[in-house]
């Protein structure tokens, strides 16, 4: 079984402010780990991904997370945050669920509302 | 354009209703999933195709019927709709179906039931 929490539902920064989304994650087995974002009134798209190797992987639009396998988490980070970024975040752990074939499970979101 | 597509982008419909959802994908992938977002946001996997065939098939009420007529089309037929139905629905696709593999999303369809 898997599952994933993200422990601030709303977050809100000034823009140019670094910023930190939080994702804790259970997994049996290794975990696959990605972070969605999701624009208004449209469906989710791939920040990054982290299978193996370096723990801190580099995405889109200057985004970057960074996997601990000893806190299990795997959280997403920015250095400077621009009002465009204001969107709902989700992470998401994938492990195979009978045979080859994985599920994808998703924390509940985390909504991020950057101010001017 | 290579993406994911989904038809209607919106329907409101009445209690008791039949509602037919389509979802095409032009990426080339073998594999096609259904999602279901809450009001809340939460995303919760329905179904997911690999090849045509039916791979995972969450606990969704059996008025819930997913249809694929080839890999790159996956359709959801909802029979006599109920209000907790109302939702968005996303259709997704991947190369395959391994753990490893990213997901892309279409827009998604909003359903009302009044």
């Amino acid at each position: 079984a898997q599952s994933v929490t993200q422990p601030d539902a709303r977050v809100t920064v000034s823009e140019g402010a670094s910023l930190q989304l939080r994702c804790k994650y259970s997994s049996s087995v290794t975990p696959y780990l990605f972070w969605y974002v999701q624009y208004p009134r449209q469906g989710l798209q791939l920040l990054l991904k982290y299978y193996s190797g370096d723990p801190v992987v580099q995405g889109v639009n200057g985004f970057e997370a960074e996997f601990s396998k000893s806190n299990s988490s795997f959280h997403l980070r920015k250095a400077s945050v621009h009002w465009s970024d204001s969107a709902v975040y989700f992470c998401a752990v994938s492990a195979l669920s009978g045979g080859s074939n994985a599920k994808l499970t998703f924390g509940k979101g985390t909504k991020l509302s950057v101010k001017s | 354009e290579t993406a994911v597509f989904q038809t209607p982008n919106y329907h409101v419909t009445q209690v008791g209703n039949e509602v037919s959802f389509n979802c095409k994908q032009t990426l080339g992938h073998d594999t096609m999933y259904w999602y279901k977002q809450d009001s809340k946001k939460l995303l919760k996997i329905m179904f997911s195709y690999n090849n045509k065939q039916l791979i995972v098939n969450e606990t969704v009420p059996r008025r819930f019927s997913p249809q694929s007529s080839d890999k790159a089309h996956l359709n959801l037929r909802i029979k006599s709709v109920e209000p907790e139905d109302s939702a968005v629905y996303l259709c997704a696709s991947s190369l395959t179906g391994g753990a490893r593999a990213e997901q892309f999303f279409g827009p998604g369809t909003r359903l009302t039931v009044l």
